[in-house]
């Protein structure tokens, strides 16, 4: 069965420092791969996906992501993070057709 | 972009009461809408899949009887939780799929989340 991890439950970074948050996946299939990002009282936003192709995915707010299907990860990067960076990251790989598993989360904290 | 609402965004309920929790497609029309929920550091779980107009898909595990949803319009679903038990206190996020062309990738593309509803159970 398909699974995602995110061994980091809760990261601190400073504003201005560079990010990488951590996805592992396994799926037996090409997988789907998705980041997503949910602030406090907002619903889950989107911020890249990986389908196939350029194994270097670029998404909104100056996140990119690499899939590295050798290491069966889907890591997120950011090079200077800003406070309103602050939130809950998810990572989650399409099933089939429509379905979503998603990872435990990443909370992520942003200090001046 | 495409907007999804959820009402309410957090409810607090006795026990054995049943709660119904909303979840619209403000913007377009929604052919499927999926209710997940969420505990405390775990991941969103998918606990069932409605298509509109007939019954829900429930994955395994989830009492049908217990989590009833209803998606009678291209633009509404609901979740109602019957006689709510503490064990059933979680965060319910839906998400509903936009009409998309046939490739896998337009599916996935025009998904959108709601904000999600915090049940509590007293």
């Amino acid at each position: 069965a398909q699974s995602v991890t995110q061994p980091d439950i809760h990261i601190t970074v400073s504003e201005g420092a560079s990010l990488e948050l951590r996805c592992n996946y396994s799926y037996g299939a090409t997988p789907y791969l998705f980041w997503y990002v949910q602030s406090p009282g907002q619903g889950l936003q989107l911020l890249l996906k990986y389908f196939s192709g350029d194994t270097l995915v670029q998404g909104i707010k100056g996140f990119e992501a690499e899939f590295k299907r050798s290491q069966s990860s889907f890591n997120l990067r950011k090079p200077s993070v800003h406070w309103s960076d602050a939130a809950e990251y998810f990572c989650a790989v399409g099933v089939g057709y429509q379905k979503v598993t998603f990872g435990t989360g990443t909370k992520l904290q942003v200090i001046p | 972009g495409a907007v999804v609402s959820q009402h309410p965004s957090w409810v607090i309920c006795k026990s054995g009461t049943s709660v119904k929790i909303e979840c619209r497609s403000l913007d377009f029309q929604a052919t499927t809408m999926f209710w997940y929920r969420q505990f405390p550091k775990q991941s969103l779980m998918l606990m069932a899949t409605s298509n509109e107009g007939s019954k829900a898909t429930y994955e395994q595990g989830v009492e049908k009887d217990k989590f009833l949803i209803n998606h009678a319009s291209l633009t509404l679903s609901t979740l109602t939780v019957t006689s709510a038990h503490p064990e059933d206190s979680s965060f319910y996020i839906c998400s509903a799929r936009d009409k998309t062309g046939p490739t896998r990738s337009a599916i996935y593309e025009k998904l959108f989340f709601g904000s999600g509803t915090q049940l509590s159970v007293l």
